[in-house]
């Protein structure tokens, strides 16, 4: 959902299920899509990045996926762990553009 | 610890203040970046150095905001005459390429 203010969207999930958080981007010019986790009181964390020429890619218990078409990012977080528990912030940027966009972020509450 | 550094961690300033922060990025990133971010908002675009050129600076950036990176390694960001509306957490990044940005900590500014 939106975000307004200062309300960040909660994603709940129990530890030891899969996670999915999704974002829309705005840009269609950007070709270039990061996830970043946040912890409290600390800079955000690079999890992983993807190219607009692709649209899925893994990593180490996470996977993006890129959908051009409706401009939709989502990050997978298998078998979620109380580690993982974070802001979640999904990042553009275009080609020949230094600047990152953030998008709003997702608060992931990992339930016991 | 060879990530992006940040200095001070916090700082309490009185309105009308002058206060710096400072960023030691990744020994061999040439592109430095500073970010602000509000609570419960996603870090937002201030200015971008490749080497000790300044290539860009957002209209967030008012005159009472200067950044410096004089020997293209350490940066250094200024905010004069502070109002209370510059309390945020300043973020500083760096890059090898302009794609990958990692972060440093931050300096959680407050402004009373």
């Amino acid at each position: 959902g939106e975000s307004v203010g200062l309300h960040l969207p909660t994603l709940s999930v129990q530890e030891g299920d899969n996670s999915i958080i999704n974002c829309a981007y705005s840009n269609s010019a950007s070709d270039y899509f990061i996830w970043y986790k946040q912890e409290s009181g600390k800079g955000p964390q690079f999890i992983i990045d993807i190219r607009s020429n692709m649209d899925k890619r893994q990593g180490q218990r996470v996977t993006v996926l890129l959908n051009k078409t409706v401009k939709h990012l989502s990050l997978q977080i298998a078998a979620t762990q109380p580690g993982d528990s974070a802001v979640y912030f999904c990042a553009e940027k275009s080609m020949g553009d230094d600047k990152i966009i953030f998008g709003k972020g997702t608060r992931l509450h990992i339930l016991p | 610890d060879t990530g992006v550094s940040q200095n001070p961690r916090h700082k309490i300033t009185k309105r009308g203040q002058n206060v710096t922060f400072r960023c030691d990025p990744i020994s061999e990133h040439n592109r430095l970046y500073w970010y602000r971010q509000t609570l419960g908002q996603g870090p937002e675009f201030l200015t971008y150095f490749q080497n000790e050129a300044q290539l860009e600076k957002s209209r967030l950036l008012s005159d009472r905001f200067s950044a410096e990176r004089p020997k293209g390694s350490f940066s250094t960001l200024e905010i004069q005459r502070t109002e209370q509306g510059d309390s945020a957490m300043y973020l500083c990044a760096s890059s090898l390429t302009g794609n990958e940005q990692y972060f440093g900590p931050g300096t959680r500014l407050t402004v009373t």
